[in-house]
């Protein structure tokens, strides 16, 4: 079964500049996750989506970050305009329906960014 | 929400020895429980989980074991292998809110 696919997988760009990131998951997968990975930390929440809505974007910055999933498949995350502190690894996320306690997670390589 | 706090931040131990990695959580909600493991540079992949329903669950050489009155977790490693030598993160979630919470992650080295 192919896996949750990222891309790009490096960005480099000047604070204040623009990125997005794009995500496909596992076919299948009703629930998609963007999650932010700051080196040296565990990965923190920024989006859940499930179909094409969403269901918990409280830890998302809505002043500079933004993410949809029009058709309920792949996922863009979008920053406008980064900061330094933005410079992570930006995880995405998928995982199957929602019944039962726990549903198995995976996660895409990752898109890493740096802010300069 | 769910805060999960992960003890040692580093671990090393001798190829062969025994690494225990614990965890506590605060929202007495959360019945799921996996454990990752992360390679420099690499995705974060699921070595075992643990529903609230049992209190222990052991995969070959990797155990976890689950204490939902004290609300802690720990990941329990035998014999290990130079290839354990990576960064091992517990997480928790909800039936009600499903992403998960993660730790701050703990970095195993094995010394050959």
């Amino acid at each position: 079964e192919a896996g949750v696919a990222q891309s790009p997988r490096y960005k480099i760009i000047e604070k204040r500049q623009s990125v997005a990131f794009w995500c496909n998951p596992i076919s299948g997968h009703a629930t998609l996750y963007w999650y932010q990975q700051i080196l040296g930390q565990g990965p923190k929440l920024l989006i859940q989506f499930q179909n094409n809505g969403v269901v918990d974007d409280s830890q998302l910055p809505k002043d500079r970050f933004s993410a949809e999933r029009l058709k309920g498949v792949d996922s863009t995350l979008k920053i406008q305009p980064a900061k330094l502190e933005d410079s992570a690894v930006y995880l995405c996320a998928s995982s199957s329906t929602l019944t039962g306690p726990g549903n198995t997670i995976y996660f895409g390589e990752g898109s890493w960014l740096t802010v300069v | 929400g769910e805060n999960v706090e992960q003890h040692p931040s580093t671990l090393s131990v001798q190829e062969g020895d025994s690494a225990v990695i614990k965890c506590t959580y605060s929202d007495s909600a959360s019945n799921y429980f996996p454990w990752y493991k992360q390679e420099l540079g690499k995705r974060p992949q699921l070595i075992i989980d643990i529903r609230s329903n049992v209190g222990e669950k052991k995969d070959q050489r990797i155990a976890v074991t689950l204490n939902k009155t004290a609300k802690h977790f720990s990941l329990h490693i035998t014999e290990t292998q130079p290839e354990d030598s990576a960064v091992y993160f517990c997480a928790a979630s909800s039936q009600g809110r499903r992403a998960l919470t993660f730790g701050s992650g703990t970095r195993l080295q094995v010394q050959p």
